[in-house]
């Protein structure tokens, strides 16, 4: 079945130390999302890529980057994981334009 | 900036029929409305998506007036496995990708 995959569904990381959460389609979409979603809260999304298109939202940190090396992967990654940072992963993909988005099983981040 | 507000929780008995209202004031001309549900420890998964007027699918109906100012998304006979957190988005190329704070349903026998 076609769907989005993310690994590891869990990851812990220490204070400081970098991380990589990745995602995977097969639906062959154009558009790819990551977002964060702490407990009891909303979705927040990070930035997406629309093709090879990096569009970061303007309040997310500088310590996440993004990198989509073909239209199938992509990757976050958290250069200094801080206690806040600690939270549920999302990735989701799309058509492009207003379709329904496509969300992987998340990645729960613990920072220790 | 289309933001979304919805009830924070709503109550109902199994086979009862559901309405979620969404407010969506700003909403740009080129916006779409579309609810998602979510389980706890589950990504979102798309409910239904629309512009105007009424849309149907297997699982749900969307209402939205003529201004477009707010939407209703109508559970027929809701089950105990309803129980979940339903968004309300809008999205489109004017406003930002953002989710509401999301309605939590509870259904119980």
């Amino acid at each position: 079945d076609a769907m989005v995959i993310q690994n590891p569904r869990y990851q812990v990381t220490q204070f400081g130390k970098p991380v990589t959460l990745s995602c995977s389609q097969t639906l062959n979409h154009n558009v790819m999302y990551w977002y964060q979603q702490k407990s009891s809260q909303a979705p927040k999304l990070l930035f997406h890529y629309y093709d090879k298109d990096f569009n970061n939202e303007a309040d997310t940190p500088d310590n996440f980057q993004s990198r989509r090396p073909n239209t199938s992967f992509c990757f976050l990654d958290i250069r200094s994981p801080g206690l806040g940072d600690a939270a549920m992963y999302l990735c989701a993909t799309s058509r492009a334009g207003p379709y329904e988005q496509y969300f992987g099983p998340g990645t729960r981040l613990t920072v220790t | 900036l289309a933001k979304t507000t919805q009830p924070i929780s709503m109550d109902s008995y199994e086979g009862q029929e559901v309405n979620i209202t969404c407010s969506h004031n700003n909403i740009a001309t080129n916006d779409y409305i579309t609810w998602y549900q979510q389980f706890p420890s589950q990504g979102p998964r798309f409910i239904i998506q629309g512009y105007k007027t009424k849309v149907t699918n297997e699982v749900a109906s969307l209402f939205i007036p003529a201004d477009r100012k707010s939407s209703t998304l109508s559970l027929p006979r809701v089950s105990l496995s309803d129980t979940a957190v339903y968004y309300c988005l809008v999205e489109g190329t004017a406003s930002k990708l953002t989710f509401g704070t999301g309605t939590r349903l509870q259904v119980t026998l």
